[in-house]
């Protein structure tokens, strides 16, 4: 059956403090794997998405990373700005449906 | 660019009531049509998508419907609602393999 994990659920960081999120997946054939930020009472927004393990992708503080298990997101120098609820979603070969993660809600402290 | 619309942003509804939310995609055509509900804490659940005019597949058996009586336009009915169809709903378009959402309606059933 194909399912995504994440973790953990909630992180409590100070600014500045560098870390990273974990989205595990199970999937037959994957087609691609897909990060969303999410803030309170709105729509996801899309940040990325990977197609291959080993592949790699930037957008200022956030790096995406992917193996045949799974994908991290990662945050460097955090700002209270970044405060947000991560989404993990993978698409599997055979279905062109997306696979959801719970989410990975992230509170950076000034 | 392309551009997604969503509305209503909030909806109080009392139980029995019916219920039609719309969604409306400007700068793309014949894009790929969703709708999703998202329940604190859990991941995003796929209720409808459309892959063009009157096609419309059903993800799990509900209370709710979908149209999508233009290219462009995507619409979320029920009859009668049910307490259990609270939630935040979200719609989302693509033309490949990303997905891009709405703002989201929150719909609240008493």
């Amino acid at each position: 059956e194909d399912q995504v994990t994440q973790s953990p659920e909630a992180l409590r960081l100070q600014e500045g403090e560098s870390s990273s999120l974990n989205c595990s997946y199970t999937v037959s054939g994957l087609r691609g794997l897909f990060w969303y930020r999410q803030d309170p009472g709105k729509g996801p927004e899309f940040l990325f998405t990977l197609y291959s393990a080993g592949e790699e992708k930037e957008k200022e503080r956030l790096k995406a990373t992917l193996t045949k298990k799974e994908s991290f997101l990662h945050i460097t120098a955090p700002k209270p700005e970044d405060s947000a609820t991560y989404l993990c979603a993978v698409m599997g070969g055979s279905n062109y449906q997306l696979i959801w993660g719970a989410g990975t809600k992230l509170i950076i402290k000034p | 660019s392309q551009t997604i619309h969503q509305w209503p942003a909030t909806l109080v509804q009392p139980v029995g009531s019916p219920l039609s939310l719309e969604c409306t995609v400007e700068g793309t055509s014949n894009p790929n049509l969703y709708w999703y509900r998202q329940a604190a804490g859990r991941g995003l659940q796929l209720l409808f998508y459309s892959v063009g005019i009157g096609q419309i597949s059903s993800e799990v058996p509900q209370n709710l419907s979908a149209s999508r009586p233009q290219d462009r336009q995507f619409i979320l009915s029920s009859k009668k609602l049910l307490l259990s169809d609270s939630g935040f709903y979200l719609c989302a378009w693509s033309t490949g393999d990303t997905q891009y959402f709405g703002p989201g309606t929150r719909l609240t059933v008493l």
